[in-house]
């Protein structure tokens, strides 16, 4: 069974500028989830779909950060002006449905933005 | 008060002996608590989940769950360096679709040779 794919898995970007990352899901998992880690923290939700809907994004912030799901299969995070405070690891994980306890993260996307 | 604290660390403990890690959480409602290893520059990867009371073992890993103290913890019996990672305590508060996962700072664990 593949993974959660997620790219690209580096990206270095200015400040102000636009980045957007892709998340492929594991087959079959309905629900999707973006969270950011920063250093030395542990990853925070950012948003999470059941299947095309949101259903959580209460901690996105929004006037900056965008998310999509449009055929509930892979999703996109933009993030559009990017802030220093970006630079974090963008972290990508499905389930098969919201509530099931194993949660399958993709590698993540290190973000720096200088 | 954070949602869910974990002391970070690091704790270093020999090699064969127990690593015990320790998680407390704010929220009463909490219904489901999980802890995930994360190697360096790794993304995380569960190994024990629990939901009722009491002790849940799989393994060298042992989940304790406490309500009443809102307390939750595992304990890694015969560490081995291979067990050396970031251990992250999360907490499910919310049912069905409403649910989502709060996780702690992470417990950083060196077993040392």
């Amino acid at each position: 069974e593949a993974g959660v794919a997620q790219s690209p898995r580096y990206k270095i970007i200015e400040k102000r500028q636009s980045v957007a990352f892709w998340c492929n899901p594991i087959s079959g998992h309905a629900t999707l989830y973006w969270y950011q880690q920063i250093l030395g923290q542990g990853p925070k939700l950012l948003i999470q779909f059941q299947n095309n809907g949101v259903v959580d994004d209460s901690q996105l912030p929004k006037d900056r950060f965008s998310a999509e799901r449009l055929k509930g299969v892979d999703s996109t995070l933009k993030i559009q002006p990017a802030k220093l405070e970006d630079s974090a690891v963008y972290l990508c994980a499905s389930s098969f449905r919201t509530g099931e306890p194993e949660q399958y993260f993709g590698p993540g996307t290190r973000l720096t933005v200088t | 008060q954070k949602e869910v604290e974990q002391n970070s660390g690091p704790l270093s403990v020999p090699e064969g002996a127990i690593a015990s890690l320790n998680c407390t959480y704010s929220d009463r409602g909490s219904q489901s608590f999980f802890w995930y290893r994360q190697y360096s520059g790794k993304s995380p990867e569960l190994i024990m989940f629990i939901y009722s009371n009491g002790d849940k073992e799989d393994g060298r890993f042992t989940a304790q769950l406490n309500k009443a103290s809102q307390y939750v913890s595992l304990l890694i019996r015969d560490s081995q360096p291979s067990d050396s990672a970031t251990y992250l305590c999360a907490v499910n508060v919310g049912p069905g679709t409403a649910s989502k996962l709060t996780f702690g700072t992470g417990t950083r664990l060196q077993v040392t040779l």
